[in-house]
């Protein structure tokens, strides 16, 4: 089993709508997680983190973190055609870095 | 700040051959860290610096890779007699050590191996 699971998707839905997107672990020990968005052949690029359980919220996106569950979430809200791209949950313990597959999101018009 | 930026961003070569990647971090940043991407799947670590100290290696990284920072600013990493299933992408990141030190990525190197 991965430390780290999410959906590979791809994820399809139109534009404006709200997308939820999600990854669980098995490891404990992971104390910051993150979402990066990687646009194809570009390298990953950091859209936010959080450290404790509970919800934060930046523009349209919000991530949402429940470590009783090792469940998160990032939402996006009135997605737009640019948010297309694949976007990896991120797990921190120590230094390193551990991701998911990421899920690959399309927005259509 | 120019971000971190990877050298070549492209590299083709042929079994057999070794090949070097070059890494500029962000400038003020003091970690450094190497991860692998193949197609449909997240990078994976496989190494790290602080400063010019290589403090963590991962299983992944065989003895045919090696890397160095030797000033403490860029880095390089190699690998000899490179195996089709080295083919990758190579990112880089960079990061200021602190409580959150979050990793900024660079565009990658793209790797086949013939």
């Amino acid at each position: 089993q991965k430390e780290v699971e999410q959906d590979p998707g791809p994820l399809s839905v139109p534009e404006g709508a709200i997308v939820s997107l999600n990854c669980t672990y098995s490891n404990s020990a992971f104390q910051y997680f993150m979402w990066y968005r990687q646009y194809s052949r570009k390298g990953p690029e950091l859209l936010m983190y959080t450290y404790s359980s509970g919800n934060k919220e930046d523009g349209r996106f919000t991530a949402q973190v429940d470590k009783s569950s090792k469940y998160i979430s990032l939402f996006i809200r009135d997605s737009q055609p640019s948010d297309s791209a694949t976007y990896l949950c991120a797990m921190r313990q120590a230094s390193k870095l551990t991701f998911g597959t990421g899920t690959r999101l399309q927005v259509t018009l | 700040d120019t971000g971190v930026s990877q050298d070549p961003r492209h590299k083709i070569t042929k079994r057999g051959q070794n090949v070097t990647f070059r890494c500029d971090p962000i400038s003020e940043h003091n970690r450094l860290y190497w991860y692998r991407q193949t197609l449909g799947q997240g990078p994976e670590f496989l190494t790290y610096f602080q400063n010019e100290a290589q403090l963590e290696k991962s299983r992944l990284l065989s003895d045919r890779f090696s890397a160095e920072r030797p000033k403490g600013s860029f880095s390089t990493l190699e690998i000899q007699r490179t195996e089709q299933g080295d083919s990758a992408m190579y990112l880089c990141a960079s990061s200021l050590v602190g409580t959150v030190e979050t990793q900024y990525f660079g565009p990658g190197t793209r790797l086949l191996v013939l």
